[in-house]
């Protein structure tokens, strides 16, 4: 079964910082891998889709990268803002269909 | 274009009674699922339909109904409400089953007293 973990659960840096978010998932057996974020008490909002031959996705100052064969995902945020304090869901799809699996989040602050 | 809805945005129960939840979608995409979010427990597939007329069990598919009359309906029955359903609802869409981007609803929170 697959298994997605996303390390630390929360994180707090000053604005401006780069912000480094970790995403591994346990099978590589997947179709693509989707980055999100959801504020607090709202639905999830996509960043980025990374296909499984793909190796990295960029999108104004995110980037995530992906290595299938390690199992890992990392997300990018370069120069920090307040206005990116939110939680950030990674998910991948099986290679069965488009069903999601979520990692647990990791819960971000971004201090003035 | 409004994307994906859902209603509505808060809802209370009494154990045993039941309710739709109702997730519509404008973008003619043919694959809809229902998540629910728990604290601890993070997103889970509770039923998916790859398209009108065809739909399929997730994770944690016990005490949920759905059918798929529609391209553009999905709707999530409860039968029985209890409390371990107490939970935030998503309806998510994508261009079809396969490895397209998914959209996610604004979610709604039930509560089974």
């Amino acid at each position: 079964k697959q298994e997605v973990t996303q390390i630390p659960a929360a994180l707090s840096v000053p604005e401006g910082e780069n912000l480094v978010l970790n995403c591994s998932f346990t099978d590589s057996a997947i179709y693509n891998l989707q980055w999100f974020r959801q504020d607090p008490g709202k639905g999830l909002t996509s960043l980025l889709l990374i296909q499984s031959s793909q190796r990295e996705q960029t999108s104004g100052r995110l980037n995530a990268s992906l290595d299938k064969s390690s199992g890992r995902s990392t997300l990018y945020i370069a120069a920090s803002q307040p206005g990116d304090s939110a939680t950030y869901l990674c998910a991948v799809s099986e290679a069965a269909g488009n069903k999601l699996t979520f990692g647990g989040g990791t819960r971000v602050l971004v201090k003035p | 274009n409004a994307g994906v809805t859902q209603t509505p945005k808060f809802q209370v129960l009494k154990t045993g009674q039941s309710m739709t939840l109702q997730c519509a979608q404008d973008m003619n995409h043919e694959y809809m699922s229902w998540y629910r979010q728990d604290p601890g427990m993070g997103l889970r597939l509770i039923h998916y339909s790859v398209g009108a007329g065809i739909t399929d069990q997730g994770e944690v598919p016990n005490g949920y109904n759905v059918s798929r009359s529609t391209t553009e309906d999905f709707p999530l029955r409860l039968l029985s409400a209890a409390p371990s359903q107490t939970s935030v609802y998503f309806c998510a869409s994508s261009y079809d089953y396969r490895a397209y981007e998914q959209y996610f609803g604004p979610g709604t929170r039930l509560t089974v007293t």
